[in-house]
Parts: structure tokens; sequence; C-alpha cells
């Protein structure tokens, strides 16, 4: 089956430093993927969709220049969360379908768990 | 955004009971899907239901979806231990490539 392997599983860094999360698609080629970000009990939240080749679709109130997406290969896209705070410190998932059909399913990573110090 | 709504938020059962949940939603879809999700880790797909479907089945799963009431429910019959997990619905509006995620059912099954 379609696999998305997430790194790092958690993360814990100061304040004011940035922290990359990578998102692969181990056996099949994504060229949409998905980053979502979910607060403890709390549902999943979209924060952008990742297109491989250009610029991310960013959803509103949710700051471009601070989560930086690169999605430079149709297996890896990258978030970046820049000048973290703790208020940054949530639960990260990304996720990909597998084939370009809307009626697919999402594949999840297992998601990073950030904590800014 | 946040579409899906689902009923209730917590649900706990003994072994061997079906649970049920409901998940309510605002737009036109393309289609409804399920996930589980154990806690701190990804989402796993369970069940996709087309928006011209009424009923789908795998296994001890069964989801019904009424497009008119903007309403789906899963059913998981003869619950185990095992199937304690938190439980999402999630859309893809038809004007939309993304899954919108309901707030998800805690699922308590106990032995």
């Amino acid at each position: 089956g379609a696999v998305v392997s997430q790194h790092p599983s958690w993360v814990i860094c100061k304040s004011g430093t940035s922290v990359k999360i990578e998102c692969r698609s181990l056996d099949f080629q994504a060229t949409t993927m998905f980053w979502y970000r979910q607060f403890p009990k709390q549902s999943l939240m979209l924060m952008a969709t990742s297109n491989e080749g250009s610029k991310a679709t960013y959803e509103q109130g949710v700051e471009k220049d601070k989560f930086l997406i690169n999605h430079a290969s149709l297996t890896l896209s990258t978030l970046t969360v820049t000048s973290a705070h703790p208020e940054d410190s949530s639960f990260y998932i990304c996720s990909a379908r597998e084939s370009a059909s809307y009626n697919s399913p999402l594949h999840f990573g297992n998601g990073t768990r950030l904590t800014v110090t | 955004s946040q579409q899906g709504e689902e009923d209730p938020q917590a649900l706990s059962i003994q072994e061997g009971e079906n649970a049920t949940m409901n998940c309510s939603y605002k737009t036109s879809i393309n289609n409804l899907q399920w996930y589980r999700q154990n806690s701190g880790r990804g989402l796993v797909h369970l069940i996709l239901i087309r928006s011209n479907e009424r009923e789908k089945h795998s296994g001890r799963l069964r989801v019904t979806l009424d497009t008119s009431k903007k309403s789906s429910s899963l059913l998981i019959t003869a619950s185990r231990a095992a199937d304690t997990a938190s439980y999402f619905c999630a859309t893809l509006p038809n004007a939309g490539t993304a899954l919108i995620f309901g707030k998800g059912t805690t699922l308590s099954v106990s032995s």
C-alpha cells in the first residue's frame, strides 16, 4: 500500500529557531501534498496545499512567511517553521493522494510533534 | 476551515457492542471519508463514500450518506478493544482539492 513517511516524529527546539519537517511518499509520486496541524484532542486544520514545482496554497490565517513549504520533487515536501515560538507547538501531519483522482483516499504520515521552549 | 461536526464527541462502550458515530457537514461534496487516529499517530483511511452512493460496507464498518441532510454515519459492529481510537469524518468539497476534517469522535471500547 501507499506509504507516506514523515520525519522527524518529534522535535524540541528553542524559541526563535527554525525547524524543518520532511514528508516523503515512499512508493508513489505525489504532485500534491497537504499539511495539517492538530492541537491536543482537536481536529486537523488544513494549513496549506503543497504543489510540486510551484508555490504552495495557504489557507486563510496561515502565515506563508512563517510556515515555508517547498515541494521540490514528486516524492518530497518540506515544511519549515521559521522563528518558532511556543504557540507554534503542535502536531503537524502531512498527507498525499496516491492517484490524481479525488476519489482516492489520503495517506498520512505519522506526524511530527513540535515543542518550542 | 472546518466543515464537519461529529456526534457524539466521546463514546464509551463494551466489547461486542456496536458503535455509531454521526457526521454533519455544510457544503456540497464530492465524497466523504472516514479516518481513524490512534493517539499521537497519523490517520488511517477507513472508507470512502461518493456523493452518489448511499451506503457502503467494509468488514465490520458500515457507512451511510444522506446528501439531502448533509450527514453521514459510521457504524462499527461487534466492537473490540483495539477499535479504541478517534474517528474523523472528512469531506471533499465540490470546489476543493483538500479534505476538510470534522472534530472527531473519541471511541473507547472496554473489555
